[in-house]
């Protein structure tokens, strides 16, 4: 069973650009969060998606976006790239059936040069 | 506002030895609390969970933790350190299932032979 699946795995922008990451939930999640986890620290809350609807947001500026399609994957969208955005990123997927218990991905290791 | 204070950010044990990873944290509601463990270039695994029911948790790899509400405290404890335990290990709290996770800064863990 393929568990919660991101892509890619390392990525290198240039500051200003723009960054696309997906995620891929485990099968039978609906719910997927997105976090950021800078060097030497724990994850931050980015926002959470269900029913294709951001439902809950955290203290993030605007130029992080995403969002959730029909079959629950989701894309997290970044703008105007800053050199602190470098950071894994990581997604999580839930069903309600587990208590809402976090399945985390790999992530994706973003470095802005 | 929630919030986890992991108590010491690196923690050496000899193998065999007891493991102790403190965890506190801030809740104006009963609070779900979670322990996961994260190894090198790789997301984060669930160990256990708090979800209200029996104080003493069991989680996976002979990990259990304990909920004190009188101590604001949820301990992570294994009473024979392997090899293999030696990694990142984050506590986080929620104050509703399916809602964001709000994580301490981590505990790294290493063990000596």
């Amino acid at each position: 069973d393929a568990g919660v699946t991101q892509s890619p795995t390392h990525l290198i922008k240039t500051r200003g650009q723009q960054v696309t990451l997906r995620c891929s939930p485990k099968s039978g999640h609906d719910t997927v969060s997105w976090y950021q986890q800078a060097l030497g620290q724990g994850p931050q809350f980015i926002f959470q998606y269900y029913e294709e609807e951001e439902r809950q947001r955290g203290n993030f500026p605007d130029r992080f976006s995403g969002h959730q399609f029909p079959n629950y994957s989701s894309e997290l969208n970044v703008n105007a790239l800053l050199l602190g955005d470098s950071a894994l990123y990581l997604c999580a997927s839930s069903s309600p059936g587990q208590g809402r218990s976090y399945t985390f991905g790999s992530g994706t290791r973003l470095t802005v040069v | 506002a929630q919030s986890v204070t992991q108590l010491g950010s690196h923690v050496s044990v000899s193998e065999g030895a007891l493991v102790l990873l403190r965890c506190n944290y801030s809740s104006s509601v009963p609070p779900y609390l979670f322990w996961y463990v994260q190894y090198p270039n790789q997301g984060l695994q669930l160990l256990l969970k708090y979800t209200s029911a029996a104080t003493l948790v069991k989680g996976i790899n002979g990990f259990e933790a304990e909920f004190k509400k009188s101590e604001t405290s949820f301990h992570l404890t294994k009473p024979s350190a392997h090899m293999s335990d030696a990694a990142e290990y984050f506590c986080a709290v929620t104050p509703q299932a399916g809602t964001a996770l709000i994580f301490g800064k981590g505990t790294t863990l290493s063990v000596s032979s």
